[in-house]
């Protein structure tokens, strides 16, 4: 599975957008770039995935480079509940199995 | 949207018992299941595959015998652990992936809330 990189720790204000970046500059045509967040003592939960387009949803957007060797995930305006850590991760199509990294861990000040 | 229910969410136990971990979808069915282990400060481990009806797979360094996993229908996995020792302390989690999503091609998961696990 392709490694993806992300900054270990990061930090927003309440109200003010976040841009988490990611790289993953071996990527392959069929890998999916998702997102997933972790708040704290809890399992992960899906933020957004997507292949080549920008997406957006209730969540959050999700930029993707041209040549898709980065992406950045995009909380419009961050609030204290989105403080948690941010995973970046490559999918094939065909394989269920997510590789974790340590992902971004997300501070979010009042 | 598709939710996936672990049970208990917490549990003390005494070393050399078993604990046993239910993970259940709720509002799909659930061919593959995954469980993973967390350990504080790091990221998830995947430990096995669970495939209905099937023996699980589980990754390389993985104790089959003391992780045993059991699923036996679309709805329901299991993960328990044999003789339990203060080692096997950590935070369980499984995942199932929705094969009636619009996201299946992508294979989103859904996660349960996990498990923690603490042995004395």
């Amino acid at each position: 599975d392709a490694k993806t990189t992300q900054p270990n720790s990061m930090e927003s204000n309440e109200e003010e957008p976040v841009h988490l970046p990611c790289n993953h500059s071996t990527i392959s045509g069929t890998d999916y770039i998702h997102w997933y967040r972790q708040l704290p003592s809890q399992g992960p939960e899906y933020v957004i995935h997507g292949l080549t387009s920008n997406v957006n949803n209730r969540m959050a957007s999700l930029a993707i480079a041209e040549d898709r060797k980065s992406s950045t995930l995009i909380l419009h305006r961050a609030t204290l509940r989105d403080a948690a850590v941010y995973y970046c991760i490559l999918n094939a199509g065909n394989n269920r199995k997510l590789i974790w990294g340590l992902g971004t861990s997300l501070a979010v000040n009042p | 949207g598709a939710v996936v229910s672990q049970h208990p969410s917490w549990v003390i136990c005494k070393s050399g018992t078993s604990v046993k971990i239910e993970c259940r979808s709720l509002d799909f069915q659930a061919t593959t299941m995954f469980w993973y282990r967390q350990f504080p400060k790091q990221s998830l481990m995947l430990m096995a595959t669970s495939n209905e009806g099937s023996k699980a797979t589980y990754e390389q360094g993985v104790e089959k015998d003391k992780f045993l996993i059991n699923h036996a229908s679309l709805t329901l996995s299991t993960l328990t652990v044999t003789s339990a020792h203060p080692e096997d302390s950590s935070f369980y989690i499984c995942s199932a992936g929705d094969r009636r999503s619009r996201y299946s091609g992508a294979n989103v998961l859904t996660f349960g809330a996990g498990s923690r696990l603490t042995v004395l």
